[in-house]
């Protein structure tokens, strides 16, 4: 079955940029839709964006237009969250999850934004 | 933006009892509504798919059911190992989960 493996822990500074990234085992992120949810200290979850990467299609939720950027890179099968101008608020555990029903998930990356 | 507001946000069972979870759309969204367990943790579990399809390997205690704006998750037989927090999503626009309902042993 595949897997989605998450890069490490992060700690940010106020201001700056964060970049996670989701790898499916077996390299191949295949026809799949991709998700990022967040998910801040004790709230619950919130779709960020999502990415078609057959299609080369990536939007995000309103809210985070204009300071997110997702995108894959099909070769190393893996996709990417850019989140910029970080803000305090942003602390949070950031998730990818397999398809539009969210059926696979990684074990997900903690940012935190911290001056 | 569809909005989902589940009810109650928490709730204190104990062990065999059942508990319904409710979750209410803003507007419609047919039946593309899924349901998910995250305990403490973890990553979300997808429990029900399409309002009342149960994943593999879900115990039978787990059910789903609705359509249009107003769905049901009910946890028959509650066992120790239930608690956790449940969240409904929709995927019929974009995607939007509800605030989560957090069921509690007692």
């Amino acid at each position: 079955q595949v897997q989605l493996v998450q890069s490490g822990a992060e700690v940010k500074k106020p201001g700056s940029s964060v970049k996670v990234s989701c790898r499916a085992s077996g390299g191949t992120l295949g026809d799949s839709t991709f998700l990022w949810v967040r998910q801040a200290p004790g709230q619950g979850l919130e779709w960020m964006g999502r990415i078609v990467p057959i299609l080369d299609i990536a939007n995000s939720a309103r809210r985070f237009q204009g300071r997110v950027t997702i995108t894959a890179d099909k070769s190393a099968g893996t996709v990417y969250l850019e989140m910029t101008n970080l803000k305090s608020e942003d602390t949070a555990m950031y998730y990818c999850a397999r398809t539009s029903l969210l059926d696979i998930w990684g074990q997900g990356t903690m940012v935190t934004v911290s001056s | 933006e569809i909005v989902l507001t589940q009810s109650p946000d928490f709730q204190s069972v104990s062990p065999k009892e059942s508990v319904t979870i409710t979750c209410r759309a803003s507007q419609s969204v047919g039946i593309h509504l899924h349901w998910y367990q995250q305990k403490p943790g973890q990553s979300p579990k997808l429990l029900i798919k399409y309002a009342s399809q149960s994943m593999s390997g879900v115990p039978s205690r787990f059910s789903g059911s609705g359509s249009g704006t107003d769905f049901t998750l009910t946890i028959n037989s509650l066992e120790a190992e239930d608690a956790a927090t449940y969240y409904c999503l929709q995927s019929s626009s974009s995607w939007t989960f509800g605030q989560g309902t957090k069921v509690e042993i007692k």
